[in-house]
């Protein structure tokens, strides 16, 4: 079944305590990419990686960092978790940009920084 | 900056009642246009795309979408919404070309019996 993997889905941790988010996708897509899900803001874009070792900063990419040094793996970093990183993180893939293309989501991370 | 605009926070609308979600965008050339839904505690899913062609686009679940390019439009309908459909609606734009997908901040509806 073609589909994007996330987790852990629920992590609740304490500030400064580094974090890592693990996505991954069965779909030999090359572009992958993070948003976050906040209530009023709707989704905004963290990172994106349109293939291996290629990654680029989105809307909101500080206090976070990726890598992407497999085509199936994208894991999201938070090097020094601060309380405004609670969210609902969900990592997405696509074929590749823009051409009659649509993204595939994971089922979300919700994180919880005390 | 490439923006997509909800106009619609939030709607409520009893069942049986006709939808339509507003959606605009502000690229001006060629756009991939798509509409999501997020049922509660889900991640999101795609309702139907635009890419080119009919610019009426028909998606899963009875819902449409019209694509009108003088006004930079992409509204999402029903024509009678059910209590399932309470849910998040995202709206979604690209130029084509290598750039990301942008997203609206999304509606919020509630159908009620």
């Amino acid at each position: 079944e073609a589909q994007v993997t996330q987790n852990p889905r629920y992590l609740i941790t304490v500030t400064g305590k580094k974090l890592t988010v693990t996505c991954s996708q069965n779909m030999n897509h090359e572009y992958m990419s993070w948003y976050r899900q906040d209530p009023g803001l709707g989704l905004r874009q963290i990172y994106y990686s349109m293939n291996v070792e290629v990654t680029d900063k989105g809307d909101v990419p500080e206090g976070y960092k990726v890598s992407r040094k497999e085509k199936r793996n994208f894991p999201l970093i938070l090097e020094s978790p601060s309380p405004n990183q609670t969210s609902l993180y969900f990592c997405a893939s696509s074929l590749a940009l823009g051409y009659n293309t649509e993204a595939f989501f994971g089922q979300g991370t919700r994180l919880t920084v005390v | 900056a490439q923006s997509v605009s909800q106009h619609n926070h939030h709607v409520i609308l009893s069942e049986a009642a006709s939808l339509e979600l507003g959606c605009n965008y502000s690229y001006g050339g060629t756009v991939n246009l798509f509409w999501y839904v997020q049922y509660p505690g889900q991640h999101l899913q795609l309702l139907l795309k635009y890419f080119s062609g009919d610019p009426l686009v028909k998606g899963i679940k009875g819902f449409e979408a019209e694509f009108i390019k003088s006004k930079f439009s992409f509204n999402l309908r029903k024509p009678s919404v059910q209590w399932s459909d309470t849910a998040e609606y995202f709206c979604a734009a690209t130029p084509s070309g290598n750039t990301p997908l942008v997203f609206g901040k999304g509606t919020r509806l509630s159908v009620i019996a």
